[in-house]
């Protein structure tokens, strides 16, 4: 089936720095890639809709220049995480649309923690 | 708009009992249904959809699912389960142009021995 890979898988960030998260689709081209967040014992949140090549959308309640996303190629989607705080951290997940069916496949995600 | 409604958020079962997880959703248009399964600290693996045609549809590890249009229900079952089978499982919707997947809130499926 096809591959989507996140990376980092982890990481760890000091309060007020930026951390990027990359999502790649490893078999398939991807024109559009959902992003999500989770928080402990709780469901996925959709954040924003990534399109390559253009502005990506936001959810509702999602601050769009703390939360960073770039679509540059059809296989890569990177979120980038502004100025991070306790609050931000979170297990972030991303899928991407294939054109077959238009199935979803998702990442394996990245757990964020902001000390 | 479309939402999902898992009215549990627990079910504990013993080992080789029968499960039902329920799973309600709402939409103004047509829509593909799905069931994702999350084992702890690890990402979402598909486990089984609804797109069209048969309204049962199976996965390969035993569980199925049954699209009920006018109930507006995908309930996921599974006739004996096992230790393995302890996860978050998650129902999702997809429909209209956004191709945007909603997901429920998610019901942690706990088998005891």
């Amino acid at each position: 089936g096809a591959v989507v890979s996140q990376h980092p898988s982890w990481v760890i960030c000091k309060s007020g720095t930026s951390v990027k998260i990359e999502c790649r689709s490893l078999d398939f081209q991807a024109t559009t890639m959902f992003w999500y967040r989770q928080f402990p014992k709780q469901s996925l949140m959709l954040m924003a809709t990534s399109n390559e090549g253009s502005k990506a959308t936001y959810e509702q309640g999602v601050e769009k220049d703390k939360f960073l996303i770039n679509h540059a190629s059809l296989t890569l989607s990177t979120l980038t995480v502004t100025s991070a705080h306790p609050e931000d951290s979170s297990f972030y997940i991303c899928s991407a649309l294939t054109g077959r069916a238009g199935e979803l496949f998702f990442g394996e995600g990245s757990r964020l923690t902001v000390l | 708009a479309q939402s999902v409604t898992q009215l549990d958020s627990q079910v504990p079962v013993f080992e080789e009992a029968p499960v039902e997880l329920r799973c309600n959703y709402s939409s103004s248009v047509s829509v593909y249904l799905f069931w994702y399964v999350q084992y702890p600290n690890q990402g979402l693996q598909l486990l089984l959809k609804y797109l069209s045609g048969s309204t049962l549809v199976e996965s390969i590890n035993g569980f199925e699912a049954e699209f009920n249009k006018s109930q507006t229900s995908f309930h996921l079952r599974k006739p004996s389960v096992h230790i393995s089978d302890t996860a978050e499982y998650f129902c999702a919707v997809r429909g209209g142009a956004t191709n945007k997947l909603i997901f429920g809130t998610g019901t942690l499926l706990a088998v005891q021995p």
